[in-house]
């Protein structure tokens, strides 16, 4: 059983410039969301998408913005790169409930923005 | 707004040497709280999910249990491959399944 992937596994990117992560969710989950990691420091929720729309967002700009396809899978897009965009950003599944949940993460991309 | 603190920063075990790390929490309506492991470069590996104050798991070498306003990890007799960030992490009512985390404790086992 295939976990939670993400590609790429490194990137960089110049200032400005925009940038595509993507994620195939845990088979048998439906729900994907997206947190940013910088080093040093616990993940920081960006957004979650169900049934390919997004449902919450967490303190993030309009820059960052995403997308849910019929198959579950995932897109992160971050537009206009910023310095501080540099971290290691994680995408994670779980599937929709009424009750609390957990979620299994990928390995995540390392983005580095120079 | 929902909080997780963790301590300490990081801990520096010998093998054998059990201690506990410690996750305080502020949440309006706690619906779960999370324990997960992280390597370097790697993502979060699920340990743990508690619900209610009382409530203890094992796993191994690892004991996790929560009061109303914080939990530990109890590592007993730990060996150099225990060593790892460990993050805590709530979900609240307010957050759907969304995970507030804290900054992790960084615990080195050495030999």
């Amino acid at each position: 059983d295939a976990g939670v992937t993400q590609s790429p596994t490194h990137l960089i990117k110049t200032r400005g410039q925009q940038v595509t992560l993507r994620c195939s969710p845990k088979s048998g989950h439906d729900t994907v969301s997206w947190y940013q990691q910088a080093l040093g420091q616990g993940p920081q929720f960006i957004f979650q998408y169900y049934e390919e729309e997004e449902r919450q967002r967490g303190n993030f700009p309009d820059r960052f913005s995403g997308h849910q396809f019929p198959n579950y899978s995932s897109e992160l897009n971050v537009n206009a790169l910023l310095l501080g965009d540099s971290a290691l950003y994680l995408c994670a599944s779980s599937l929709r409930g009424k009750g609390s949940t957990e979620a299994f993460f990928g390995q995540g991309t390392r983005l580095t923005v120079v | 707004e929902d909080q997780v603190t963790q301590s300490p920063e990081a801990l520096r075990l010998q093998e054998g040497e059990s201690s506990s790390l410690n996750c305080s929490y502020t949440v309006s309506g706690l619906r779960g709280l999370f324990w997960y492991r992280q390597d370097p470069g790697k993502g979060p590996e699920f340990l743990f999910t508690l619900y209610s104050a009382g409530e203890e798991k094992e796993k191994e070498r690892l004991k996790a249990t929560l009061t109303k306003k914080e939990s530990f990890l109890h590592i007993t007799a730990p060996k150099p491959e225990d060593s790892a960030t460990y993050l805590c992490a709530v979900q609240g009512r307010l957050q759907g399944q969304n995970f507030v985390f804290g900054p992790g404790t960084r615990l080195s086992v050495l030999p």
